[in-house]
This record gives structure tokens, sequence and C-alpha cells, in this order.
């Protein structure tokens, strides 16, 4: 079975100012890995993935996240934030070769920004 | 534009009552799915449905059931209400898929359902 940890529930930050989101996992076997964002009284939307090949993996809005198999992380970062990034921030992992996509999500993260 | 949406943002409901949950996709998806979201737990998977009438427990299946008699829409069922139901509730689906491929789950904007 797979877990998925994100140990700061809320993350406060100034516009401008860059912020790392922290994502750990937990799996036996191989995992695809991503972040969802959920912008409020909305539903989740894919924000990047990671599936295989080069382990850094970018969104179009400047969020990065980097895949790190042997401290099994995937922590997202940006360099500068906006106001406009005010959201929650879920990481998920599906194991690899399964014949359903079952997706296991970590408790979310907040992220606000602030002027 | 792939859409997913549910019949309702949010709903009051008392102890005891049957609610209905509705989602429809209009993607011609295979796979469909009802998700809780709770604070500090994030999502919790309810049940799946990979078919029309084929259905799958998840991590959270008690005191709830779904439907899916037309592929586009899949129901989830309160069977009697309690206030330890009260969540938002999340519905997704994704193209059918196996092995080692990957498809992109796209989710509702959510009910929030409030029982009292």
């Amino acid at each position: 079975a797979q877990s998925v940890t994100q140990l700061d529930s809320q993350v406060p930050v100034f516009e401008e100012a860059p912020v790392e989101l922290r994502c750990n996992y937990s799996s036996s076997v191989s995992v695809y890995l991503f972040w969802y964002v959920q912008y409020p009284n909305q539903g989740l939307q894919l924000l990047l993935k990671y599936l295989s090949g080069s382990t850094l993996v970018e969104s179009i809005n400047g969020f990065e996240a980097e895949f790190n198999k042997s401290q099994t992380s995937f922590h997202l970062r940006k360099p500068s934030v906006h106001i406009s990034d005010t959201a929650e921030y879920f990481c998920a992992v599906q194991q690899v070769n399964t014949g359903f996509q079952k997706l296991v999500f970590g408790t979310g993260t907040r992220l606000l920004v602030s002027p | 534009d792939v859409k997913v949406t549910q019949s309702s943002r949010y709903l009051v409901k008392r102890t005891g009552e049957k609610v209905f949950l509705e989602c429809v996709q209009d993607m011609d998806h295979e796979n469909m799915f009802w998700y809780r979201q709770d604070p500090g737990l994030g999502l919790r998977l309810i049940y799946f449905s990979y078919d029309v009438k084929m259905k799958e427990k998840g991590d959270i299946p008690e005191g709830y059931s779904v439907s899916r008699e037309k592929k586009e829409r899949f129901s989830l069922i309160l069977e009697s209400a309690s206030t330890n139901q009260t969540s938002m509730y999340l519905c997704a689906s994704s193209p059918a898929g196996g092995g080692r491929s990957y498809n992109e789950q796209f989710f509702g904007p959510g009910t929030r359902l409030t029982v009292l």
C-alpha cells in the first residue's frame, strides 16, 4: 500500500517570495507522482505530474517539482508566488503497473499568499 | 473542454434522510470516482466504477452506496444520512487504462453536504 505525507497543513508567505511545499511518500513499488491544486470553491485540477524520465517537472504557471527517489520526496516549489496562487495543494501517488488508477492523496497544504 | 458536473454545490439534509448526489461527465470516460474531502484528512476514495453497472468499494464505503446505470452518470447514495457524513464530496472521471498507463482524473466542483 502507498501513503503520502504532507507535513505542513498551512504555509503563509508574502507575495513574490519563494515557497516550497513538502511531500514525502511511502511505497514498496514504483509510483507515479502528482500535485493537484484546489482554488477556493472549486474542484481539483492537475498541476503537474511525474511519470518517468527527467526528475524535474514543471507546470505552465511557474511551479516545479523534483522527484527524489532516494528520499522518497516530490516537493513543490515556486521561486516567486502571486496572490492568485492562494489555494490548497494536494500531493498524490498512483501505483505503476496496476489495472486501475487509484490515487492516494496527502492531507493537503494550504498556501496563503499575502501582499 | 472536459467537464464533470455535480448536481448541487451546497446541500442541507436532516439525519436519517436518504440523500442522492449526482455526477455527470461529458467526456465518454469509462472510470468514475466518488471522494470525500475533510480538513486534515485530504481526499478519501468512497467508491469507484470502471464500467456501467460495475462498482468497487474504495477505502471508506461504509454508509454509502453507488449507482451507475449510464456511462456518463455516477450517483452516490447515503441511505440514512448521519451527522458524521457532513463533508465535501468530489466526483471524478478518467478514461480507461491499465498496466503501466496513466490517465488523468478530472474532478467536478464538489458538493458540500451538511447533515443536521
